[in-house]
């Protein structure tokens, strides 16, 4: 099961957008594409997912490309509470998550 | 809405020992799954639990094993401990298996630390 690539660090300036790029070439038709989160001394939490189409929700919205060998998560206005390890992630064959090193988002006031 | 325990919070062992880790899922789940965090890296998968049987494995030797009770809570032990052994530990519920969509609930994890 490979992995997603993303870049290991980002940052951002509070109330500003941000855009999380993922890598993931080899996914195959029906793998869902999932983005989770991991603020410090916590467990992940969900941010988003989808399939093909361009999502949103309440927290972040999340593009997906055409060929679906990509997709960005879009946080719309940063808060110092964003500020996280943000996880692109293909689900497994065994319905598990197949975590990368994901990328560390900081949020500069 | 109860979410997902863990404990203990924090252990320390030494190498050679045996180590059981404990989880109780969010309300009305009864899918449970493992997954071993090192330093610096993201979650690896160890196994998943459903109905009480193990329901799919990653890459981890038998000495990591586990169990599911009736009320769905689950146990992780892991034995003859090893240095590399040291990580967080989580736990995440969920649905059963097979739906359309199944987001994973996690705990905030056990620390061990093996001397």
């Amino acid at each position: 099961d490979a992995k997603t690539t993303q870049p290991n660090s980002m940052e951002s300036n509070e109330e500003e957008p941000v855009h999380l790029p993922c890598n993931h070439s080899t996914i195959s038709g029906t793998d869902y594409i999932h983005w989770y989160r991991q603020l410090p001394s916590q467990g992940p939490e969900y941010v988003i997912h989808g399939l093909t189409s361009n999502v949103n929700n309440r927290m972040a919205s999340l593009a997906i490309a055409e060929d679906r060998k990509s997709s960005t998560l879009i946080l719309h206005r940063a808060t110092l509470r964003d500020a996280a390890v943000y996880y692109c992630i293909r689900g497994g064959s065994q319905g598990n998550l197949i975590f990368g090193k994901g990328t560390k988002l900081s949020v500069k006031p | 809405e109860t979410g997902v325990t863990q404990s203990p919070t924090h252990l320390i062992k030494t190498r050679g020992q045996q180590v059981t880790l404990r989880c109780s899922s969010q309300s009305g789940h009864n899918t449970v799954s493992w997954y071993q965090q090192a330093l610096g890296q993201g979650p690896q998968f160890i196994f998943q639990y459903y109905r009480e049987e193990e329901n799919g494995r990653g890459n981890f030797p038998p000495r990591f094993s586990g169990l599911q009770f009736p009320n769905y809570s689950s146990e992780l032990n892991v034995n003859a401990l090893e240095l590399d052994d040291s990580a967080l530990y989580l736990c995440a519920s969920s649905l059963p298996p097979g739906q359309p969509y199944n987001e994973q609930f996690f705990g905030p994890g056990t620390r061990l630390t093996v001397l």
